[in-house]
Order: C-alpha cells, then structure tokens, then sequence
C-alpha cells in the first residue's frame, strides 16, 4: 500500500498546551518520515523529520516519535503559541517500486488565545 | 541562494485547453517533484524528476505528464483540462527524496 493517515483533521488547543498530531503508514520499508508546516496562502515548510534509525527526535517546542513495528508517528507540539496555528502534513517515504513521498491529509491546527 | 520559483502564479483555463506549468529549482537540486493540492485532498504527489528522468508518477491519468531540462528546470503539462483540474500545484526541489523538500509557490490554476 501506499497510505500515509494522519488524524486529526482539525485540532484546538489552548494557547500553552499541547497539541499532538498521528500518522499511521503502510509501507514497512519507509524510512524517511518528514512534517511540514503550511501557514494560510503560504508553501508548506519543513518542521523537522526523523529516519527510521531513531525512535525520537526533538527541536525546542517540537518533536517527532516514531514507532516502526506499530507503522506510525506522531508530532509533539508543546507550549503551544498562536503562530503554531496552522495546516500539519506527515508524510513517508514510499519504497515500494520507485520511491516518492506520500502525504497524509493533512492537520488543521488552531491555538486559541 | 535564490528559492523555489514556479510560473505563472496564476492561470484561468477553459475546459478542454491545455497548461504548461514551470518550475525552476534551487541551485545544485537535481530532484523535482510536482504535487496537486486541493482542500479535500492535500498534497498528491503527480511525478519526480532526477537528472531530466521520471523517477516515479502518482497516480493521476495521462493527461499529466511532465519533463525536466539539462538545468533542472521542470515543466509540467496537463492536456484536455477539466473542471476537477482546478488546484494549486506545487513544485519541490531537493538534492533526493530523503531530504528536505523545498516547495515553490505554486500555481493556482482555474479551469472553468
């Protein structure tokens, strides 16, 4: 298969708390899991990623867990502030045949001050 | 360094015409890759090129096709246009598919 879920769809968090973002994928040789960040009218921009040689990764407010034999991460958003409203796109990198990378749906993300 | 830059911003099509999109990379990325996004659907991935070969395609019908030149630059083509056709498509470039994606930004296209 070639999925990438993401869940939620839309997400509200109080400003200060913090907001947590799955993905699911279904291709067990992925190996490259990157999170891009999309602000309104704006290009989707990288946010951190991790690889399949890690189970965690973190940047300040933001990190990545990854558990490879359930096939699915997720994003940790902590001390959340209103510039971290936004849309939130997991994807994966696809082996199988040529690789391309898959994204899920996408997160709509909002802090409410 | 010079980002993502995609021409035009924005196209207003008819049913049935044809569009050629444009795209040129930041300097030194040899892969580019094209994605259609809608408000239902994300970001669907329609083709990557590496060093002027389609290294792999989505999957979208043949209408969509694409290229890329000796200077990394990358077209994309859709023929016979159709409503549903109406979305922002971006492009990325990066040095390979495992590394950081620099997305353009885009092209609005409007078939009516």
């Amino acid at each position: 298969g070639e999925n990438v879920e993401q869940h939620p769809s839309t997400l509200s968090v109080q400003e200060g708390d913090s907001a947590v973002i799955k993905c699911t994928y279904s291709d067990s040789a992925s190996n490259y899991f990157p999170w891009y960040k999309q602000e309104l009218g704006k290009r989707p921009q990288l946010i951190i990623d991790i690889r399949s040689n890690v189970g965690e990764k973190k940047d300040q407010r933001i990190a990545v867990t990854l558990n490879k034999t359930a096939k699915h991460f997720s994003l940790h958003i902590t001390e959340t502030q209103p510039e971290d409203s936004a849309v939130y796109f997991c994807a994966a990198i696809i082996i199988q045949g040529a690789q391309k990378l898959v994204f899920g749906q996408g997160t709509r993300l909002t802090i409410n001050p | 360094k010079a980002g993502v830059t995609q021409t035009p911003r924005y196209l207003i099509k008819t049913r049935g015409q044809q569009v050629t999109l444009s795209c040129s990379p930041i300097s030194g990325h040899r892969s580019v890759s094209w994605y259609q996004q809608t408000p239902g659907q994300g970001l669907q991935f329609l083709f990557e090129y590496f060093s002027e070969t389609q290294r792999n395609k989505g999957n979208f019908p043949g209408r969509f096709s694409g290229r890329q030149f000796s200077n990394s630059r990358s077209e994309m083509n859709v023929s016979t246009l159709e409503l549903g056709d109406s979305a922002l498509y971006l492009c990325a470039s990066s040095v390979g598919l495992v590394n950081e994606q620099f997305f353009g930004p885009g092209t609005r296209l409007t078939v009516l």
